[in-house]
């Protein structure tokens, strides 16, 4: 099967760099997927990875290890309107065309 | 411009009505998605589509229906509305790419927030 895991809760400061995890299992890759969720909002469009190695992208930089399952969003210079759902997802091999979601990371980000 | 629209954006409706929540997209797309989410909690994807008169159920089991009657509109039923039905529901849609994001990235509507009294 497919699985995403992600940390529930993330707190930071406002100005720092914060790092959000995502290891994920699936039996084919076609790539990953972050977006940005506000509360009560829609999921927004972050980054894409499908190879290997750091994508930048202004202040957020995301990061793919297909080896080891793993990728990372970095977010720099933190400002207070981060504070928001980070979801991790995946396309469901098997030549589905959905996308598997993790449960999200809720960053907080403090003054 | 393209997008994608949901109406309403709120709900507050009893217990027993018949409700429909209404999505529709101007970006062509063919694939067409239901979710619900409750509150800091994740997406389940309750219903699909890949076309016209093309509907399947997701991975959380829903007694919503929906139907796909024509490519840019895709709505979703309640027939007798309950409060365990209370919950923010978001339609997506996404294209017919080759491979990776156009493929498989998914643009999401501003989500209806129902509340069944």
């Amino acid at each position: 099967g497919q699985n995403i895991d992600q940390p529930t809760e993330m707190t930071a400061t406002e100005g720092a760099i914060v790092q959000i995890n995502c290891t994920y299992q699936t039996s084919g890759f076609n790539g990953l997927f972050w977006y940005q969720q506000h509360a009560g909002e829609a999921p927004t469009f972050l980054s894409y990875n499908v190879l290997d190695g750091l994508e930048e992208k202004g202040r957020f930089s995301s990061f793919l290890s297909r080896s080891k399952g793993y990728s990372y969003l970095l977010l720099k210079e933190l400002q207070m309107k981060d504070s928001a759902s980070y979801l991790c997802a995946v396309p469901l091999s098997g030549g589905y065309n959905k996308l598997i979601f993790g449960a999200g990371t809720r960053l907080a980000v403090h003054p | 411009e393209a997008d994608i629209y949901q109406t309403p954006r709120y709900l507050v409706i009893g217990t027993g009505k018949k409700i429909t929540l209404e999505c529709s997209q101007t970006m062509g797309h063919d694939k067409m998605y239901w979710y619900q989410q409750d509150p800091g909690m994740e997406l389940h994807l309750i219903h699909y589509s890949y076309g016209v008169n093309s509907t399947e159920k997701g991975d959380l089991s829903s007694e919503s229906t929906v139907s796909r009657i024509r490519t840019e509109h895709f709505p979703l039923t309640l027939e007798s509305a309950r409060p365990s039905h209370t919950s923010q529901y978001l339609c997506a849609s996404s294209e017919w790419g080759r491979s990776g994001r156009e493929k498989y990235e998914q643009f999401f509507g501003p989500g209806t927030r129902l509340t069944v009294l």
